[in-house]
Parts: C-alpha cells; sequence; structure tokens
C-alpha cells in the first residue's frame, strides 16, 4: 500500500504556543487529504479536508482560526494548532488519497499541551 | 447525515474463539473498508468491499458486503492474541471520497 508520513510522532508544548503537524505522501500524488482527531478508545473524528492549491473545508464545530491547514504541493498538508491549551491535547491523524480512491493514513501524532 | 452503527464497542474473548463485529446503516455505501488501529499508530486497512453481497477472506478475517450495500460484517475464526486492536469500519458514498467511520470495536484476546 502507499506511504504517509506524519511528523512528528509525539510532541509536548506549554500553553499558549502553537504546534505544526506535517503529512507527507511518499510515493504517490495526494489530491485530497484529511485530518482526524482522535480521543483515546474512540474512533476517529473528521476535522477537515483539504486538496491541493485549495482552502480547507471545516466541519461543523471545528474552528478553521485553531486549526491551520495548508496543502500547498500534493505531497505535503501540514495542521497548525494556534495557541494550544490542555484541551486541544489529543491524538491527530492525517490521510492522503489520490483522485477520490483510497484513503491511506499516517502513523499519528500525540499532542500533549501542558 | 450519514451514519454507521459499529457493534459491539468491546470484546474480550478468549484464544481460539470465533466472533462477529458489524457495521450498519441506513444510508447506501459505495464502498466500506475495514480498518484495524494499535495504540499510538494509525489505522492500518484491511480491506474494501465494493459490490453488494461480496465476500472477501484475509486468512482469518472474512468481510462481508450486504446486498443492499448499507451494512457490512468482520468475522475472525480462531482469534489470537495478534488480533488485539481496535477495529474501524469505514463507508464512502462516493465524490470526494470523504469517509464515515464506526465508533470502533475494541478487541482484546486472552491467550
Amino acid at each position: 500500500g502507499a506511504v504517509v508520513s506524519q511528523h512528528p510522532s509525539w510532541v509536548i508544548c506549554k500553553s499558549g504556543t502553537s504546534v505544526k503537524i506535517e503529512c507527507r505522501s511518499l510515493d504517490f500524488q495526494a489530491t485530497t487529504m484529511f485530518w482526524y482527531r482522535q480521543f483515546p478508545k474512540q474512533s476517529l473524528m473528521l476535522m477537515a479536508t483539504s486538496n491541493e492549491g485549495s482552502k480547507a473545508t471545516y466541519e461543523q464545530g471545528v474552528e478553521k482560526d485553531k486549526f491551520l491547514i495548508n496543502h500547498a504541493s500534493l505531497t505535503l498538508s501540514t495542521l497548525t494548532v494556534t495557541s494550544a491549551h490542555p484541551e486541544d491535547s489529543s491524538f491527530y491523524i492525517c490521510s492522503a488519497s489520490s483522485f477520490g480512491n483510497i484513503q491511506y493514513f499516517g502513523a499519528g501524532t500525540r499532542l500533549s499541551v501542558l | 447525515t450519514q451514519l454507521l452503527e459499529q457493534s459491539p464497542q468491546f470484546l474480550s474473548i478468549q484464544e481460539g474463539e470465533n466472533l462477529t463485529v458489524y457495521c450498519n446503516s441506513s444510508s447506501v455505501f459505495s464502498s466500506l473498508q475495514w480498518y484495524r488501529q494499535e495504540p499510538g499508530e494509525g489505522p492500518v486497512l484491511l480491506v474494501t468491499v465494493v459490490t453488494g453481497g461480496e465476500v472477501k477472506k484475509l486468512k482469518r478475517l472474512t468481510f462481508q458486503f450486504g446486498d443492499a450495500r448499507k451494512d457490512s460484517s468482520l468475522h475472525i475464526t480462531a482469534a489470537q492474541p495478534g488480533d488485539t486492536g481496535l477495529y474501524l469500519c469505514a463507508g464512502s458514498a462516493g465524490g470526494g471520497n470523504k469517509l464515515v467511520f464506526g465508533a470502533g470495536t475494541i478487541l482484546r484476546v486472552k491467550s
């Protein structure tokens, strides 16, 4: 299967700082990337969908100014959690797909905000 | 809003037992995927089913897509401790391939 790399795998930051998470498709061009949030022992919750070169589409209840998404190239999307607070602590997962095909998932990023 | 109801939410069984996980919806999906996820990692795709009535086998795992493409099941035969994990079903209605995820089933297989 296709490879999606997510970095970092774990980040700890102080409250009020911003954190950037990268998602890269290593062996295919990702026309669409998705960002999910997952709480312990729960399913994935879609936060936003981003198409290369376009603004991301956010799901209801997700603050676009809080979670900045950039998809500037066909192999890279970034999620920036701005002014992070302890309630933003979670497991964030990206996925990538090409022209509406199967989504391939990254390994996830565990964010801990102190 | 499309929903996928997944059951059971939690399953704890002994090694060697069989089990079935169900995903049901009132909506039709163009395809349905099953994933397995281990703690601290991303979901790994197990199978995609696209045709109503389709049955796919992956070693001890059997996946079925309902005739009306509204439901699916995952059956594991002779479960092993290595099968332990979170199993997720996810449906796609097509058009942008946004996935709708079930709530997940936490499987624990005890040796």
